[in-house]
């Protein structure tokens, strides 16, 4: 199982870029690389998801090096909304009936006024 | 997008007694459910994780005979905590997957517990 290491915790203010890193060294080939934000007393919600390269969605961009050995989450222009605390998760949930889906500390965002 | 509902939202139950979590996907089939159990200011811990019709695999430390899970459908998957204590007290989550639907899992709202 690959293994992530995040920041505990990194502070903003609104209206800036955050961008919080996740190391996974021993990323298999088949790996997926997953965020989730949770917000207190709510389930994780998908923010975005890639494998290689750069992917961008409506709310986040995702830089994944050519070693994928890491990724880096980006939130542009966060508002006080974003305060919650953010999850890399690493995995190939395709098809191995074996697989789990194991959470590491996360990255709690606190975005200031 | 695919939904996963948890039931109930929140309980309060006495101590000794059992209390039944459920957890349903309600527009796809799940083929795996993870259950999670977190703790104030602290990640989510994997409990266990089911597959449909199997017997659950429990992580290490967690009881088996205290949190009993069944996954008796593609659609539902339960948590029973028997004979609750307060240290029981705690947030769940259930999440599921289903391969044909690609390498996102969705989760639950999660349960929040309180044994008094």
């Amino acid at each position: 199982l690959a293994k992530t290491t995040q920041p505990i915790s990194m502070d903003s203010y609104e209206g800036q870029e955050v961008n919080i890193t996740c190391s996974h060294n021993n990323i298999a080939t088949n790996d997926y690389i997953t965020w989730y934000q949770q917000f207190p007393s709510q389930g994780p919600r998908f923010i975005i998801q890639g494998y290689k390269t750069k992917v961008t969605n409506e709310v986040a961009s995702l830089f994944i090096p050519a070693d994928r050995k890491s990724s880096t989450l980006s939130l542009p222009r966060v508002s006080l909304s974003d305060t919650a605390v953010y999850y890399c998760l690493v995995g190939d949930l395709r098809g191995d009936s074996s697989y789990k889906l194991i959470f590491g500390s996360g990255t709690r965002l606190l975005v200031r006024p | 997008g695919a939904v996963v509902s948890q039931h109930p939202s929140w309980v309060i139950c006495k101590s000794g007694t059992s209390v039944k979590i459920e957890c349903r996907s309600l527009d796809f089939q799940a083929t795996t459910m993870f259950w999670y159990r977190q703790f104030p200011k602290q990640s989510l811990m994997l409990m266990a994780t089911s597959n449909e019709g199997s017997k659950a695999t429990y992580e290490q430390g967690v009881e088996k005979d205290k949190f009993l899970i069944n996954h008796a459908s593609l659609t539902l998957s339960t948590l029973t905590v028997t004979s609750a204590h307060p240290e029981d007290s705690s947030f769940y989550i259930c999440s599921a997957t289903n391969p044909g639907l690609g390498t996102e899992a969705f989760f639950g709202q999660g349960t929040r517990l309180t044994v008094v």
